[in-house]
């Protein structure tokens, strides 16, 4: 069965500290793996990583895939109030997307 | 440009009566179309997908049901509403999987 776990679930940070997000997945025929921010509405697209290694960056966000792990990391570096959200990984397999539970991230002033 | 939409914004049903949610897409031709439902505050779980007209994917078995009569439109539905239904649903359309997924606004609806 395909499985997506994202960890951890909550997360309490203090602004300006670094936080680690993290996305393992068991899924077939893997072709993608995306990372999405979500406020009051809909979520909104942070990252599309398909290659393992390579780092993809916007501003204080970053993220990278590992293959071989079968996982993933979003960092953000010297977080603001504004980052508080859910963030929600997702991982494309043919043409069906499957989301973890997601990591509440709230960030304190 | 490609853009989504999704309606009503909210909806508030009794237990038993009817449901119909839709969703068009503008700006492109012959999307991947996705209906996902999320409980307060957690992820995405998906409902239904669609890579062509007439062709719906179930991915779990429940109360609801979906379409796709045209290229670019996305229906939900259910004859009748349960408590359980109730829930954030959004709409998604992508390009393909090398492409991610563009979500509408959202429909919260409220079964009372």
């Amino acid at each position: 069965e395909d499985k997506v776990v994202q960890s951890p679930l909550s997360l309490v940070v203090h602004e300006g500290d670094t936080v680690t997000l993290n996305c393992s997945y068991e899924v077939t025929n893997f072709r993608s793996l995306l990372w999405y921010k979500q406020e009051k509405k809909a979520p909104t697209f942070l990252f599309m990583l398909t290659s393992s290694g390579i780092e993809k960056k916007s501003g204080r966000l970053s993220s990278i895939l590992d293959k071989k792990e079968l996982s993933s990391i979003l960092n953000i570096t010297a977080t603001q109030t504004g980052d508080s959200a859910i963030y929600l990984c997702a991982v494309v397999r043919d043409d069906k997307i499957i989301f973890g539970k997601g990591t509440r991230l709230h960030i304190l002033p | 440009s490609q853009t989504i939409h999704q309606w009503p914004a909210t909806l508030v049903q009794p237990v038993g009566s009817p449901l119909s949610l839709e969703c068009t897409v503008e700006g492109t031709s012959n999307p991947n179309l996705y209906w996902y439902r999320q409980a307060a505050g957690r992820g995405l779980q998906l409902l239904f997908y669609s890579v062509g007209i007439g062709q719906i994917s179930s991915e779990v078995p429940q109360n609801l049901s979906a379409s796709r009569p045209q290229d670019r439109q996305f229906i939900l539905s259910s004859k009748k509403l349960l408590l359980s239904d109730s829930g954030f649903y959004l709409c998604a359309y992508s390009q393909g999987y090398n492409s991610p997924l563009h979500f509408g606004n959202g429909t919260r609806l409220t079964v009372t």
